[in-house]
Order: structure tokens, then C-alpha cells, then sequence
């Protein structure tokens, strides 16, 4: 199992500009959640989803879209960057049995100057 | 609403010294508690958990008890390595729809 992946580990983005982080898991996993993390703020949750189709906001969900198509994929959309979106990105997913223990990727590091 | 609060960092030791990281939460009910640890350049891995009042968490030498009638999840290691040296985070279960909730997080590093 390749566990949890994300795509790009590094980006770069000008304000305005839009662009797409990319979320698999192969756990066969229902729940998938994005995080952002800045510093002296721990991890805040952006969106979830709780299976295909259904996705939610979490605390931080201005700026941000999600959809959840298949079972496997959670990608984030950012829709126009600002320079407050500057922070490490982390994908999570868990199976409903598991007692909220996630799962986390590597995470994706951007920047948006 | 829920909540975890734990100390702040940065936390320097030297080899071998005790390690005790607080973190007390605010819940109803009976949450699951977890610490996750992140090395430089990583993910956030689970260290430990605990599932229900009194219970122990335990791996590579760290421990935390959940211990409800202090609402805290303490992490304590005995003797800690330079390899220990990382991002320590307490997480609570029970925010919306199974997420969790997080602590700001504490460094350690740790000197040869």
C-alpha cells in the first residue's frame, strides 16, 4: 500500500492564480480531510468528506473547493491564491471503524507571493 | 466546544533527560486521544492513542495515560534520543464527522 499521497510537494503560485492539490489514498478509505498548517496554529481542518459525493467545510474553507468523485481521490482547489493561503497543505483519511485514527500524507508546501 | 491546549514549545533537552509533554483537552463525552509526531520535512505519524478513560499508549518508549478526571493525555518519554527531536501534536476525536482536533503543536529538540 502507497498509504496516502499528495502532489506537488513543493508550489509556487502568484496572487491570482488558481491551481489543484492532489490527494489518493489506497486504503479503500471512507473519510478524507485536508488540513492546513501555520506556524503556532497546529493543524486546521479546511474541508472533508465523509464519502463519494459528500464533502463539508471545516474551519477554514474560505478560499478553498473540494470534491470527492471516487472513493480514492480528494483533490483541493484553490480558486484565485492570496498571499494568507501561504502554508503546508496535509490530505488525511481514516475508515469509519477506526476511532478518528488518520492516516496523513507527506503533505504540500506552498508559497504564494 | 472541544478543545486541546498543550505546552508551549520550543523544548530543548540534552540525551538521556525525561521528557513530559502536557496537554489537557475539553470534550463531552469520552473522546479518543492521540499523539502524532512529525520529523523534519514529514507527515504527521500516530505515535499513540488511548480510547477511553484510564487507558495507556504506548510505542518506542513514549507513554501517555488518558486520565478523564484531569482531562489530560500527558506525553512522557524516560530517557530521549537525538532522533527524537521532532514536532509533538495532541489530538482530540470528536470534532465534526469523525475529524480531529489539534494542539498547536511542541517542538523537541534534542542535544547530543
Amino acid at each position: 500500500n502507497a498509504g496516502v499521497t499528495q502532489t506537488p510537494k513543493f508550489q509556487v503560485l502568484k496572487t491570482g492564480q488558481s491551481m489543484t492539490l492532489q490527494c489518493a489514498q489506497d486504503m479503500n478509505h471512507e473519510y478524507m480531510s485536508w488540513y492546513r498548517q501555520d506556524p503556532g496554529m497546529g493543524l486546521r481542518l479546511i474541508h472533508y468528506s465523509v464519502g463519494a459525493g459528500i464533502t463539508d467545510q471545516g474551519e477554514v474553507p474560505n478560499g478553498y473547493n473540494v470534491s470527492r468523485s471516487t472513493t480514492e481521490d480528494f483533490p483541493l482547489r484553490l480558486l484565485s491564491a492570496a498571499p494568507s493561503q501561504t502554508s503546508v497543505y496535509f490530505c488525511a483519511s481514516r475508515n469509519r471503524f477506526s476511532s478518528y485514527e488518520q492516516y496523513f500524507g507527506p503533505g504540500t508546501r506552498l508559497t504564494v507571493t | 466546544g472541544n478543545s486541546v491546549t498543550q505546552m508551549e514549545g520550543p523544548v530543548t533537552l540534552s540525551e538521556e533527560a525525561f521528557l513530559t509533554i502536557n496537554c489537557t483537552y475539553t470534550a463531552t463525552g469520552y473522546p479518543s486521544l492521540f499523539w502524532y509526531v512529525q520529523y523534519p520535512g514529514e507527515g504527521l505519524q500516530l505515535l499513540l492513542k488511548a480510547t477511553k478513560a484510564d487507558d495507556k499508549g504506548s510505542n518506542k518508549g513514549f507513554e501517555a495515560t488518558y486520565r478523564k478526571e484531569t482531562t489530560s493525555f500527558h506525553l512522557e518519554k524516560g530517557s530521549v534520543q537525538v532522533s527524537d527531536s521532532a514536532v509533538y501534536f495532541c489530538a482530540l476525536g470528536g470534532g465534526s464527522q469523525g475529524n480531529l482536533i489539534f494542539g498547536k503543536g511542541t517542538k523537541l529538540s534534542v542535544k547530543p
